[in-house]
């Protein structure tokens, strides 16, 4: 059973940059799948931040304006997220999850998700 | 930039069939996920590929598309389907993830 956990400081100061950890296990990372970070603001909707696969080719959504990077640790089984220059609209629950995509775009969804963590972006 | 939209609320009694919308331009070409979200809970993988009941999803969850438009209908709505629903796909590039705003499903 693949069961994901992410792990971070849960405030950060603006300007800074956000990083968290997301810790697999059941699964290998090197198995295959893509491996994805999505957030949610409080009370909004969900938004897609990027994904990776464990060659560490990676790709990132637009909107962030290149803030996100993603890695991948597939010798402690991880992947990881930094977001630079953070301001009170990064504050947001972010949650990671296994990442399926297959060719020419026939399947791409989400499943297993993390149980979240809350980052709150504050002086 | 490519957009999802759907109703923000529903609302249905007990026993009743609830249907719940999710358009976007790019549909006809490229897939359709739902996901399920409840109160302090991560989201649930509900629907993929347009119609495919996700692992342990009861079967009174079904999806359909026609054109630009997917629909998650429930059927025999409980009170435990009450959540927010969420779909997903991708833009016509195949590349881009994105979320539709959600819909609030309210069981009454």
């Amino acid at each position: 059973q693949v069961q994901l956990q992410e792990s971070g400081p849960g405030l950060v100061k603006p300007s800074e940059t956000l990083s968290l950890t997301c810790i697999v296990s059941g699964y290998s990372i090197s198995s295959g799948y893509h491996w994805g970070w999505i957030r949610q603001p409080p009370g909004k909707g969900l938004e897609w931040i990027g994904s990776i696969y464990h060659s560490g080719s990676s790709y990132n959504n637009p909107s962030l304006k290149s803030r996100a990077t993603i890695s991948v640790d597939t010798s402690n089984n991880q992947f990881s997220l930094k977001l630079s220059s953070v301001t009170a609209a990064d504050t947001a629950v972010y949650y990671c999850a296994r990442h399926r995509i297959a060719a020419a775009g026939t399947e791409n969804w989400f499943d297993p998700w993390g149980q979240g963590t809350l980052v709150t972006v504050s002086s | 930039s490519y957009e999802l939209t759907q109703p923000p609320s529903v609302s249905v009694s007990p026993g009743q069939t609830a249907r719940i919308t999710c358009s976007g331009d790019a549909l006809p070409n490229q897939n359709a996920y739902w996901y399920q979200q409840k109160p302090g809970q991560a989201p649930v993988l509900v629907i993929y590929k347009d119609t495919e009941r996700a692992s342990g999803i009861p079967e009174r969850f079904s999806g359909s598309s026609s054109g630009t438009t997917v629909t998650l209908t429930i059927s025999g709505v409980q009170a435990e389907d009450e959540a927010d629903y969420y779909c997903q796909s991708v833009d016509s590039s195949g590349i881009f993830v994105v979320f539709g705003g959600g819909t609030k499903l309210t069981v009454l």
